[in-house]
């Protein structure tokens, strides 16, 4: 799997715009760019992902540079509950007797201020 | 709430002991992967089970092993306890084995071993 790389801590002020940068220069064509959060000492929860295109859900919108070589989640109005670790992951395709599993870095620290 | 659910929550055991965990993945999703995140560190990939076959592992060793039955859920087991093997142990399920096809993770155990 293609390496990440993330901040390691990142603030944001209550109601404005969270984003969170990744870098991930060695992608290749077929992987997939996926984020998760965790909020403390509960499980990742999946947040969105995608391949090419930006990709919008009801909880942020995820923008994939045209290269794919690094992608920008954003929060659009953060709110206090949003502080979490955000993990950033390119997942391979399923080839066979291997795995496609998600390969955790160490993310990045979101702290929402109030 | 993603559906999937873990048990115990919070588990004491003592160095040398052996260790089942469990794992109800969310209706409809036949794949589950079982990850163990060390305090201060992101989860790693321990296995994968799809249709009750492991088909994929990362890099435990043979003491920890699992089951996959025919309703989807799943156990981990860990033999010879260590103090190491103190953990949050997390389960994702997904529907098949696609790049494309979300995780969803429960809230995990927290094993402890003294």
């Amino acid at each position: 799997d293609a390496k990440t790389t993330q901040p390691p801590s990142m603030d944001c002020a209550e109601g404005r715009a969270a984003n969170l940068p990744c870098n991930h220069s060695t992608i290749s064509g077929n992987e997939y760019v996926y984020w998760y959060r965790q909020i403390h000492s509960q499980g990742p929860q999946y947040i969105i992902h995608g391949l090419k295109n930006n990709e919008t859900n009801e909880m942020a919108s995820l923008i994939i540079t045209e290269d794919r070589k690094s992608s920008t989640l954003i929060l659009p109005h953060a709110t206090l509950r949003d502080t979490a670790v955000y993990y950033c992951i390119v997942r391979s395709p399923y080839t066979g007797a291997g795995s496609y599993q998600l390969t955790f870095g160490k993310g990045t620290k979101l702290s929402v201020i109030p | 709430e993603t559906g999937v659910t873990q048990s115990p929550t919070h588990l004491i055991k003592t160095r040398g002991q052996q260790v089942t965990l469990r794992c109800s993945s969310q209706s409809g999703h036949n794949t589950v992967s079982w990850y163990q995140q060390a305090l201060g560190q992101g989860p790693q990939f321990i296995f994968q089970y799809y249709r009750e076959e492991e088909n994929g592992r990362g890099n435990f060793p043979p003491r920890f092993s699992g089951l996959q039955f025919p309703n989807y859920s799943s156990e981990l087991n860990v033999n010879a306890l260590e103090l190491d093997d103190s953990a949050l142990y997390l389960c994702a399920s997904s529907q098949g084995q696609g790049a494309n096809t979300e995780a969803f993770f429960g809230q995990g155990t927290r094993l402890t071993v003294v």
